[in-house]
């Protein structure tokens, strides 16, 4: 079974502190992708990676960074966390970089606070 | 850009009764179809998706949705609920051809299923 895994289940930040979300993924995927879900607006796109150091944005990227330096590490980089980024954030994986064709799986998930 | 809207918020059904939770999406061209479902307290997972072929798609715990080009629709159904099947239902899409470097997934709003035994 692919198992995506996050760094962290719950995180409480304040407001202007730098925050790390981690994901890893054990499956040898090119693919990976950071989301935030939202009560009534579903899943949003932040940022994906095709490949180590490649990535590209998503819908809603600003305020975001994200960093790929192996292929089974992908890092969601709040430079200075700000109140309208409590949210869960997701992590996924996918196989291929035909990504129209690849399941997408995904992680627990993060809860961030931002006070 | 596709769009995707999911027309249920919230549907509050009693065990044994049928479902069908709707999912429309807006885009020109050809698509690949997903339902996502995510447990109380769980992650994310597939469900059921559709790529070519027949219209008709059979995914997990008996759960099957269609596709109908004409009306840009891909709804889900099932045809006896259980208290189990309580969840929240994501629909996606995006577009059958990308470019490499692009990705276009794009996900409904979701609707809550509340399933009363």
């Amino acid at each position: 079974d692919v198992k995506v895994t996050q760094s962290s289940r719950y995180l409480v930040k304040r407001t202007g502190e730098k925050v790390f979300l981690e994901c890893v993924q054990d499956m040898d995927h090119e693919n990976m992708f950071w989301y935030r879900q939202d009560p009534g607006l579903g899943l949003r796109l932040i940022y994906f990676s095709y490949d180590v150091k490649m990535k590209e944005k998503g819908d809603i990227p600003e305020g975001y960074s994200v960093s790929r330096e192996k292929k089974e590490r992908f890092s969601l980089i709040l430079e200075s966390a700000s109140t309208n980024q409590t949210s869960m954030y997701l992590c996924a994986s996918s196989l291929k970089l035909a990504v129209y064709q690849e399941t997408q799986y995904f992680g627990p998930g993060t809860r961030l606070l931002v006070l | 850009a596709q769009s995707v809207s999911q027309h249920n918020h919230h549907v509050i059904l009693s065990e044994a009764a049928s479902l069908e939770l709707g999912c429309n999406y807006s885009y020109g061209g050809t698509v690949n179809l997903f339902w996502y479902v995510q447990y109380p307290g769980q992650h994310l997972q597939l469900l059921l998706k559709y790529f070519s072929g027949d219209p008709l798609v059979k995914g997990i715990k008996g759960f099957e949705a269609e596709f109908i080009k004409s009306k840009f629709s891909f709804n889900l159904r099932k045809p006896s609920v259980q208290w189990s099947d309580t969840a929240e239902y994501f629909c996606a899409v995006t577009p059958a051809y990308s470019g490499a470097g692009s990705y276009q997934l794009t996900f409904g709003k979701g609707t809550k299923l509340s399933v009363i035994p």
